[in-house]
């Protein structure tokens, strides 16, 4: 089966400094792999996915992640934190067999100080 | 891009009474869309998938009387809480899935509150 988990419940940074927010996951196969934030009361927006293609993914708002398939590991950064980056973030893997269904990390609340 | 609307957005509800909550998608047609739930300062927890013109596969756990899912075209699903009581009350989300190239996407909407009273 598969299942991730996001190891920070809470992360807080400073205005202009490194993100890191951290995931792990476990899977029987070669995993599809995405990173979603939502802001409050809002819906989600996909920020970056990894299907097998690159290890080092790009996403939209200067976000990125990297696959590691020998540490299960799938951790989202960003170089520089602003204001705007504060929000919900979830690690999510799509499950078995093509369903379409996905399964979500616990989430990592980003707080970004001024 | 592909935008998914759902609506209400926010509704209130007496306890006992039933509530609609209508998922669309805009500009493509979807193939399957999910329904998930989320409590405050908690993840989503998928309750069920939903196929145009067949019935809904629901996760265990979840009372397929108490949230009846209809997905009567390419574009729409409905979830309705039947007989809501407050322990329903709860951000719901839906999402739908389209293939596009030969990559399934998924988008999601952007929620409805409901809060039983």
């Amino acid at each position: 089966a598969q299942s991730v988990t996001q190891l920070d419940s809470h992360v807080s940074v400073s205005e202009g400094t490194p993100v890191l927010l951290r995931c792990n996951y476990s899977s029987s196969y070669s995993p599809s792999l995405f990173w979603y934030v939502q802001h409050p009361n809002k819906g989600l927006q996909l920020l970056l996915k990894y299907t097998s293609a690159a290890t080092l993914v790009k996403g939209i708002n200067g976000f990125e992640a990297e696959f590691k398939k020998s540490e299960t590991s799938f951790h989202l950064t960003k170089p520089s934190a602003h204001m705007s980056d504060a929000a919900e973030y979830f690690c999510v893997v799509a499950g078995s067999s093509n369903t379409g269904k996905l399964i979500f990390g616990q989430g990592t609340t980003l707080q970004v100080k001024p | 891009g592909a935008v998914v609307s759902q609506h209400p957005s926010r509704v209130i509800c007496k306890s006992g009474t039933s509530v609609k909550i209508e998922c669309r998608s805009l500009d493509f047609q979807a193939t399957t869309m999910f329904w998930y739930r989320q409590f405050p300062k908690q993840s989503l927890m998928l309750m069920a998938t939903s196929n145009e013109g067949s019935k809904a596969t629901y996760e265990q756990g979840v009372e397929k009387d108490k949230f009846l899912i209809n997905h009567a075209s390419l574009t729409l699903s409905t979830l309705t809480v039947t007989s809501a009581h407050p322990e329903d009350s709860s951000f719901y989300i839906c999402s739908a899935r389209t293939l596009a190239g030969a990559f399934y996407e998924q988008y999601f909407g952007p929620g409805t509150r409901l809060t039983v009273t």
